[in-house]
């Protein structure tokens, strides 16, 4: 079975640009999740879409948005950009969000985001 | 309230030993999971170990353990004679049903030849 895949693997932009990540989940994952992991910050919440519908939201400001498509595919939006906004940006699916507390989430290999 | 602490930004460990990496969980949710995960310095996040708040004994997977200590709140990740390849940040989440999975800080381990 093929992992999670996140394109592009590597990002550069300038401030005030914006940029869609995209995402696969593992066949069968209907749930996806982002991350923004920074240096020392861990990994904090982006948002949760199951079944097209988003369920859960972290802190973020609406710059960050995302969607996710009835293959379950996932993209995310961030629109004028930031300089704090460079990061890995991590995408993970599970089985899904009312399945059992014990479907681990798997993760993608992270799209690095440069922000000049 | 942090959901998640990890107390321990760095950890040295000799090669061989058994090295504790400590996680404490906020939850008023009698229904919880604990995971563990390994992130290498490549980037990618890998799932170590899962222990579910009903579970009445603690969760090994090979030489990862976990330390289950309810009533503290803890779940400390045991790993026994630590190898080279085990340097690496370490990541302890939590997941409350419908909720999403709260991480914590990680501890970053190095294992000493």
């Amino acid at each position: 079975k093929a992992g999670v895949t996140q394109t592009p693997r590597y990002l550069i932009k300038t401030r005030g640009q914006q940029v869609t990540l995209s995402c696969s989940p593992i066949s069968g994952h209907r749930s996806v999740s982002w991350y923004q992991q920074t240096p020392g910050q861990g990994l904090q919440f982006l948002f949760e879409y199951f079944s097209e519908t988003q369920r859960n939201k972290g802190n973020f400001p609406g710059r960050f948005s995302g969607r996710q498509f009835s293959n379950s595919r996932s993209e995310m939006n961030v629109s004028t950009l930031e300089l704090g906004d460079s990061a890995l940006y991590l995408c993970a699916s599970s089985f899904g969000v009312g399945g059992a507390l014990s479907n681990e989430q798997f993760f993608g290999p992270g799209t690095r985001l440069t922000v000049l | 309230a942090q959901k998640i602490t990890q107390t321990q930004p760095g950890m040295f460990v000799q090669e061989k030993e058994a090295v504790t990496l400590d996680c404490t969980y906020d939850t008023s949710d009698p229904s919880y999971g604990l995971f563990w995960y390994k992130q290498p310095s490549s980037g990618e996040m890998i799932f170590l170990i899962y222990q579910g708040s009903y579970d009445q004994q603690n969760a090994t997977e090979g030489r990862y353990s976990l330390n289950f200590q309810k009533a503290r709140k803890s779940a400390n990740l045991v790993i026994s004679a630590s190898q080279l390849g085990d340097s690496a940040m370490y990541f302890c989440a939590m997941r409350e049903p419908g909720n999403q999975f709260y991480f914590g800080t990680g501890t970053s381990l190095t294992v000493i030849p």
